[in-house]
């Protein structure tokens, strides 16, 4: 099973500032298999980026993934009041489809 | 547009079961598969399992194994998740998702499920 660690745990921001949240696998999750996902307090998670670096429809272009292999990150450029949630990962190379624990992303 | 809508919460007993429904629209359901996640209170998400609308092959995660089982009902569109021996510690938030070996593009609302003597 490949475990996902995402770094930091919290993100301490203010608006207008970029964030930068790290995940990593402990093995190679093949390609480019890595989604990243928004989840606010109360609702459903949000499909950001799939295959690691492909915004899904209607994501704003602030956000951007890169990354490769172990090593993954979510850039997230000129916070917006609204972007200010939890952030996770999620491997889809081979069952199971793991997610990392979160980053959680606050205003300073 | 693409929606998938859960059934309500459920409060259960330990030892019992539950099945949650989850019925999509605004999309072709037999073109994609049905993703499970569940999300225990303030705690991350935890992927159970996936099952085809194609033709209903699942991948449970092997936490799951011989607990869970997704079925779907190609007539109504419909995906559900029954969970089996239920103890304390299923109780969660359960989230279907359009998906399977591809990211959940779309998800339900979500079902909360206790399970309480």
């Amino acid at each position: 099973e490949i475990v996902l660690t995402q770094s930091p745990g919290t993100l301490s921001l203010s608006p207008g500032e970029r964030a930068t949240l790290s995940c990593r696998a402990s093995q190679s999750v093949g390609s480019s298999y890595l989604a990243w996902y928004q989840q606010k307090p109360g609702q459903a998670p949000r499909l950001l980026i799939s295959d690691a670096s492909s915004r899904a429809t209607g994501i704003p272009d602030r956000f951007s993934g890169s990354g490769s292999g172990t090593d993954f990150t979510l850039t997230i450029n000129r916070l917006e009041p609204e972007d200010f949630a939890v952030y996770y990962c999620q491997h889809y190379g081979s069952s199971p489809f793991t997610f990392g624990p979160g980053t959680k992303v606050d205003i300073k | 547009q693409v929606q998938l809508v859960q059934s309500g919460a459920e409060v259960k007993k330990p030892g019992t079961s539950v099945r949650v429904s989850c019925k999509t629209s605004g999309y072709t359901f037999t073109r994609h598969g049905v993703s499970w996640v569940r999300q225990a209170p303030g705690q991350g998400l935890e992927w159970m399992g996936w099952i085809s609308g194609y033709n209903g092959n699942t991948n449970y995660a092997q936490k799951f194994r011989g607990r869970v089982t997704m079925t779907t009902d190609t007539s109504t569109s419909t995906a559900y998740m029954e969970l089996r021996s239920l103890r304390s510690d299923d109780t969660a938030v359960y989230y279907c998702a359009r998906g399977g070996i591809v990211p959940g593009d779309y998800w339900g609302q979500g079902t909360l499920v206790t399970v309480s003597s």
